[in-house]
C-alpha cells in the first residue's frame, strides 16, 4: 500500500533546509484545501490553496501536494528561513465555502 | 492594505459578565466567519454570515453566544453570562463571496480571559 506521511506536532530544521509538513483531512467530499501559517499572537495567515482537481500547486518557496486517495496533504517549504517559524495548519472546505475544518497544527522551528 | 480588524485585542471579564467582540471584515467581502481557538488547538467554527444573513450557527456552544451582522459589514459576537470555559481566542475571517476557491482571511483575534 501507499505510505502516508505522519503528522508531527513539531518539526525542527536548520536554516536553508527544505521542510515538509503533513496533514490528514477527514472528509472525502472536501474539494478545497488551504494551508495557513500562524505566528504567536496573530491570526492564521493564508499561504497557499489547492482544489481537489489538482494534485500539486506551487507558490513562492512553497508547494502543496494533495493525495485524495489517502486524504493527505503536504506543504513543502524550500530553503526554510527563521521567519518561517510558526504553527502551520491545513484546513479543508467540505463544500460551498462554508466552515473550514482545521487539522492538527505543526510547530515549525527554524534555527540558524 | 486593510485586512480583517478585530477589537478589542484583549478582553478580561469576570465570570457572569457579558462581553461583545467586534469584527470589521475586508471591504467588499460578502462572507464573514467566527471561530474559537483554544490554546494549542486549531480554530473551530462558530457561525457564518453571507451579507446580513446568518446562514449557519451550528458551532455556537450554547445559547449564551449570539452573533449579528445587521448591515452586512461589521459583525459583533456577544457572549452573555460568561463562564471560565469561554476563555479562548475568538477569530473573525472574511472571504470575497460564498463558494469554492475563496480563501478565508483572518484577523488577529480577541483574546478573552474570564476570571
Amino acid at each position: 500500500g501507499e505510505s502516508v506521511g505522519l503528522h508531527l506536532p513539531t518539526l525542527s530544521v536548520q536554516e536553508g533546509d527544505n521542510s515538509i509538513i503533513n496533514c490528514a483531512y477527514s472528509n472525502s467530499a472536501s474539494d478545497y484545501f488551504i494551508w495557513y501559517k500562524q505566528e504567536s499572537g496573530k491570526g492564521p495567515q493564508f499561504i497557499i490553496d489547492i482544489r481537489s482537481n489538482m494534485d500539486k500547486r506551487q507558490g513562492q518557496r512553497v508547494t502543496v501536494l494533495l493525495n485524495k486517495t489517502v486524504k493527505h496533504l503536504s506543504l513543502q517549504i524550500a530553503a526554510t528561513q527563521p521567519g518561517d517559524s510558526a504553527v502551520y495548519f491545513c484546513a479543508e472546505d467540505p463544500g460551498a465555502g462554508t466552515a473550514l475544518i482545521f487539522g492538527k497544527g505543526t510547530t515549525l522551528s527554524v534555527s540558524s | 492594505g486593510a485586512g480583517v480588524s478585530q477589537s478589542p485585542r484583549y478582553k478580561v471579564a469576570k465570570r457572569g459578565q457579558d462581553v461583545a467582540l467586534r469584527c470589521d471584515p475586508i471591504s467588499g467581502h460578502v462572507s464573514l466567519f467566527w471561530y474559537q481557538q483554544a490554546l494549542g488547538q486549531g480554530p473551530e467554527f462558530l457561525t457564518y454570515f453571507q451579507n446580513e444573513a446568518q446562514l449557519d450557527k451550528s458551532g455556537l456552544p450554547s445559547d449564551r453566544f449570539f452573533a449579528e451582522r445587521p448591515e452586512g459589514s461589521v459583525s459583533t459576537l456577544k457572549i452573555q453570562r460568561t463562564q471560565q470555559e469561554d476563555s479562548a481566542v475568538y477569530l473573525c475571517a472574511s472571504s470575497l463571496k460564498l463558494g469554492a476557491d475563496q480563501p478565508q482571511h483572518f484577523g488577529d483575534g480577541t483574546r478573552l480571559s474570564i476570571l
